[in-house]
């Protein structure tokens, strides 16, 4: 069973639509991620949270908004979205990014989007 | 070049053998190493970690690092048709970012 949990799993949505994607950790951990996996390639880094404060932004488009309100959630809030936003959308956790980080990722299941 | 590279396979083995996969990083200074399994549609998950060169071993599996060469490896021994997935290198760059390579495909066969 993974700690990390994400909702929904799957969501359909059209391009006008504001939809948000939910994380949970109950871990104790500090940092937060939010990446990108398109099918076949690699998960692309979006958005860290270290501490419920925004420390890495990989030039996301704003249609994508990132949110902590507290160390154990993270939220990304859609809208406005493209068809090529289609995506496996992950939500990842470690302990911090402190020095002595082991930097190990655990990831949720993900939530498969689709834009209509 | 890219920041982390992979032989993007597939890599057929058979039952029983020895699966290695490989992994090159760019940037020297990174100190943090790791590979994730991932089956497909599913999210990855963690399977090793190194951080200093030589060998680490977890049950059928083995990382090896070297830093002088900007290397790192992971074996598998006695292949079993559930280790067919995709596996993914990842390394913590000097900005604490974790960068994933594109991953090997292995297919064991049965």
């Amino acid at each position: 069973d993974t700690e990390v949990t994400q909702t929904p799993k799957h969501l359909v949505m059209g391009m006008t639509n504001k939809k948000s994607l939910k994380c949970e950790q109950h871990m104790g951990h500090r940092a937060m991620y939010w990446y990108k996996q398109k099918a076949k390639k690699p998960p692309e880094l979006m958005f860290v949270y270290s501490y419920e404060k925004l420390s890495i932004n990989e030039s996301v488009p704003s249609r994508f908004s990132p949110e902590c309100p507290n160390s154990s959630l993270l939220n990304l809030h859609l809208h406005a979205l493209q068809p090529e936003d289609s995506a496996l959308y992950l939500c990842a956790s470690s302990q911090a990014r402190l020095a002595d980080d082991t930097g190990e990722l655990f990831f949720g299941e993900g939530s498969r989007l689709t834009v209509l | 070049q890219k920041e982390v590279e992979q032989n993007s396979g597939p890599l057929s083995v058979p039952e029983g053998a020895i699966a290695s996969l490989n992994c090159t990083y760019s940037d020297r200074v990174s100190q943090s190493f790791f590979w994730y399994r991932q089956y497909s549609g599913k999210s990855p998950e963690l399977i090793m970690s190194i951080y200093s060169n030589g060998d680490k071993e977890d049950g059928r599996f083995t990382a090896q690092l070297n830093k002088a060469s900007q290397y790192v490896s992971l074996l598998i021994r006695d292949s079993q048709p559930s280790d067919s997935a995709t596996y993914l290198c990842a390394v913590r760059s000097r900005d604490d970012k974790i960068i994933f390579g594109k991953g090997t495909r292995l297919h064991i066969l049965p």
